[in-house]
Parts: structure tokens; sequence; C-alpha cells
């Protein structure tokens, strides 16, 4: 069985800063994990994936993610938040044996001026 | 490129009235496709995923129901709306190698009265 999880339902941090979003997954296998994002009234919109490779996958709007095999995690990440990056984001995983993916709860970014 | 089209937007039904929900993928052949729902802007529900015409799977037993009667064309319908089947449907589509990510559409929000 695969699950995800992001265990801050908010996140808040001052525009400039650094942010960063957290997502731990089980799966039984080797993962394929996703980062998405989601504006209101919107659906959601593909940021970065992880398949193989290098741990660190650069996505769109200047978003990371760091692959931890051993922490089991894939943490989102910016070097520097806008106020446009407020919105709710979206873990993914999916074992490659899967069907399907299973989604986290999301987690609402807000980026103060 | 691919476009994934869903309508309505938004819809006002009454208890007991059936649904139809229609989704269309332009620009690809044979994808996986995907309705879920989503409840108060949090997490994703997923309801039916399709990986060809004709094959449903269904995630969780419900009175709703789901139809490809296209190889791009995807549709959830229900008899009888019931006041819990409110919220916000979102359909999504894939290419079938499963290291690829998800495709949303901008979704329907449903409310039931």
């Amino acid at each position: 069985a695969q699950s995800v999880a992001q265990p801050e339902d908010q996140v808040n941090v001052a525009e400039g800063n650094p942010l960063t979003v957290k997502c731990t997954y089980s799966v039984s296998g080797n993962p394929y994990l996703f980062w998405y994002v989601q504006y209101p009234n919107r659906g959601l919109q593909f940021l970065l994936k992880y398949i193989t490779g290098d741990n660190l996958v650069k996505g769109s709007y200047g978003f990371e993610a760091e692959f931890n095999k051993s922490q089991t995690s894939f943490h989102l990440k910016k070097p520097s938040a806008l106020v446009s990056d407020s919105a709710l984001y979206f873990c993914a995983v999916r074992d490659p044996g899967a069907g399907k993916s299973t989604f986290g709860d999301g987690t609402t970014l807000t980026v103060k001026p | 490129s691919q476009t994934i089209h869903q309508w309505p937007a938004t819809l006002v039904q009454p208890v007991g009235s059936p649904l139809s929900l229609e989704c269309t993928v332009e620009g690809t052949s044979n994808p996986n496709l995907y309705w879920y729902r989503q409840a108060a802007g949090r997490g994703l529900q997923l309801l039916f995923y399709s990986v060809g015409i004709g094959q449903i799977s269904s995630e969780v037993p419900q009175n709703l129901s789901a139809s490809r009667p296209q190889d791009r064309q995807f549709i959830l319908s229900s008899k009888k709306l019931l006041l819990s089947d409110s919220g916000f449907y979102l359909c999504a589509w894939s290419v079938s190698n499963r290291g690829q990510p998800q495709h949303f559409g901008d979704g329907t929000r449903l409310s039931i009265l």
C-alpha cells in the first residue's frame, strides 16, 4: 500500500524568505513522487517530479524538491518566496506497480509581503 | 499540445436529481483518466479511474458512476444526488507511463440544495 503525509496544514513565510513544504511517503518499492499547486477554484498544476537519478529536482516557478530515501521524504523548497506563491500544495506518491497515485491532504502556503 | 476540458464550471442541483459531468481530453490518445472529489479545498478523493474505453475502476462505493464511451471522454453520473455529493469535482488525465504526472481540468463546483 502507498501513502503520503503532509504534516503541516498551514505554512506561513515572509516574502523573500526561503520556504519549505514537507512531505513524507510510504511505498513498497522505489517511489514516483510529485508536487502540485492549486490556486482557488482551479485544478491542480504539476510543479515537479522525482522518478530516478539526482535527488534534487528542479521544477516550475523556481521550486525544487529534495528526495531523501532514508527519511522517506520529498520536501518542496524555494529559496525566495513570492506573495504569488500563496496557494494550496499537494504531494503525491505512486508505487511503480500501482495504477494510481495517492495525494496528501494539502498544505496551504501563505506568503506575506 | 494537450488540453483538458471540463464542464460545467458550476452546477446547482436539487437533492434527488440526476447528474452528468463531462470531461474531454485533446491532443493525446489512450490517456488514463481520473475523477476526483475535493471537499472544502482540502484533500483529493479518487472516485474512478480508467485505463481504456469501457474500463472503469471504482475506488469508493457510492451513488456515483463513471463511463468512458470514447477514448478521450470521461463522464461522471448519478441517478439521484445526495446532499453529501456536494463538492469540487476534478477530472484529470495522464499518459499510461506511470512516471508521468496527471493534468487536471479546472473542475466543477457542485452544490446540492
